[in-house]
């Protein structure tokens, strides 16, 4: 499966949208873009995925480069309760899914 | 209804001791997935359990792990001989379908300290 690469860490004021950008360049054709998020001290949490339309749903919008190397993970409206590791993978159905170490993200009051 | 749940939530063992590791999947879920995590460090895959097909044990990092799913339904995860750098919080997740095209839900993990 393709390499993701996320920066380590961001921060985001309360209230505000937080884009959360991932590079992809390597993906290939039949690979999805996944997005996951960790709270501390808990599992992981699905969030969304897609191929290379962008989707949206109650919690995220994901915007997926035409040319499909790098996708951008949107939460509108963040909340304190917003920060947590966001992960993004790419993979093929089947296949098992590697998480890297993620954008640490920070929702500020 | 019921999550994916993990037994038991801290293992604290001393080196050389044998440990094993349950996790519950998600009644139906065909898909079960074993990942650990170093503190500070994202989730590193283990074995992938797909249906009745032969398991991906492509991420098991020694042969002192190993896993099992018995009926298609609950796992064990064992290490043999525990090193202090198995220490690590480790996660199941199981899926509903197969291909794992959906979303993975994950237990709470199994913090395991080795002394």
């Amino acid at each position: 499966d393709a390499k993701t690469t996320q920066p380590p860490s961001m921060d985001c004021a309360e209230g505000r949208a937080a884009n959360l950008p991932c590079n992809h360049s390597t993906i290939s054709g039949n690979e999805y873009v996944y997005w996951y998020r960790q709270i501390h001290s808990q599992g992981p949490q699905y969030i969304i995925h897609g191929l290379k339309n962008n989707e949206t749903n109650e919690m995220a919008s994901l915007i997926i480069t035409e040319d499909r190397k790098s996708s951008t993970l949107i939460l509108p409206h963040a909340t304190l309760r917003d920060t947590a590791v966001y992960y993004c993978i790419v993979r093929v159905f089947g296949n098992q899914f590697y998480f890297g170490t993620g954008t640490s993200l920070t929702v500020i009051p | 209804g019921a999550g994916v749940s993990q037994s038991p939530s801290n293992k604290v063992t001393e080196k050389g001791k044998d440990v094993e590791l349950r996790c519950d999947p998600i009644s139906g879920h065909t898909a079960l997935y074993w990942y650990r995590q170093s503190l500070g460090q994202g989730l590193e895959f283990l074995i992938y359990f797909q249906g009745n097909s032969a398991p991906d044990k492509s991420g098991l990092p020694s042969d002192r792990f190993s896993a099992e799913r018995t009926g298609g339904s609950v796992s064990t995860l064992t290490i043999q001989r525990t090193q202090q750098e198995d220490s690590a919080v480790y996660l199941c997740a199981s899926s509903p379908d197969p291909a794992g095209m959906y979303t993975q839900y994950f237990g709470p993990g199994t913090r395991l300290t080795v002394l």
